[in-house]
């Protein structure tokens, strides 16, 4: 897949608790971009990434922090899990271009928070 | 938001016929891409269509970009039940070197056989 992988694939959390949630490409591509996929709603921009340390909100950041040290790893942090963060996370990877180019999915977090 | 609004939301049909989905974004774009998504994986690459091109064909894929009206359509000729899918609109901020990437809802299609 691309060159892309998510880890965990399933989890399962509580309440409060902390959560992070891994993404790590082989492909040294510049941007990355976490989404989360609800019935109803598609596909929302939680945070995205542009650079090792530069990183930026989406549409749906609040409960959300994200972190890029280098270059092949993009981590997305919930920092007290709620019942409304359940969802289905996807890291996308994307190489920059002179205009926006394809990008290039993980096969997908699904989160539930108890 | 930038985001990409899909229509119609579900589309049902039988095998062998053309299955047309439409697509309104907000603001000026360099290009529209449309992906797939099958149950439970993550999206799919399909097509990229500039803001200069009006139409672009791949296989069964055709493509148009209306910017005037900031609307694209995906037509999917003779579909087989295998078209079965969730099919994203996407675009992106013009010349922006941020990169972001927006979205819409989708459009479920299935295909019956």
């Amino acid at each position: 897949d691309a060159g892309i992988t998510q880890s965990p694939r399933h989890k399962v959390t509580e309440t409060g608790t902390p959560v992070t949630l891994r993404c790590h490409q082989t492909e040294n591509h510049r941007y990355m971009y976490w989404y989360r996929q609800d019935p109803g709603h598609g596909l929302r921009l939680i945070h995205y990434s542009y650079g090792v340390k530069d990183t930026d909100k989406g549409e749906v950041s609040d409960g959300y922090s994200v972190s890029r040290s280098k270059t092949e790893d993009f981590l997305l942090t919930l920092e007290s899990a709620t019942s409304s963060q359940t969802s289905v996370y996807f890291c996308a990877i994307r190489r920059q271009g002179i205009e926006n180019t394809e990008a290039f999915f993980g096969q997908g977090t699904r989160l539930t928070v108890v | 938001s930038q985001q990409g609004e899909e229509d119609p939301q579900a589309l049902s049909i039988q095998e062998g016929e053309n299955a047309t989905m439409n697509c309104s974004y907000k603001t000026s774009i360099n290009n529209l891409q449309w992906y797939r998504q099958n149950s439970g994986r993550g999206l799919v690459h399909l097509i990229l269509i500039r803001s200069n091109e009006r139409e672009k064909h791949s296989g069964r894929l055709r493509v148009t970009l209306d910017t005037s009206k900031k609307s694209s359509s995906l037509l999917i000729t003779a579909s087989r039940a295998a078209d079965t899918a969730s099919y994203f609109c996407a675009t992106g901020d013009r010349g922006s070197t941020l990169g972001r990437l927006y979205f819409g809802r989708g459009t479920q299609l299935t295909v019956w056989p």
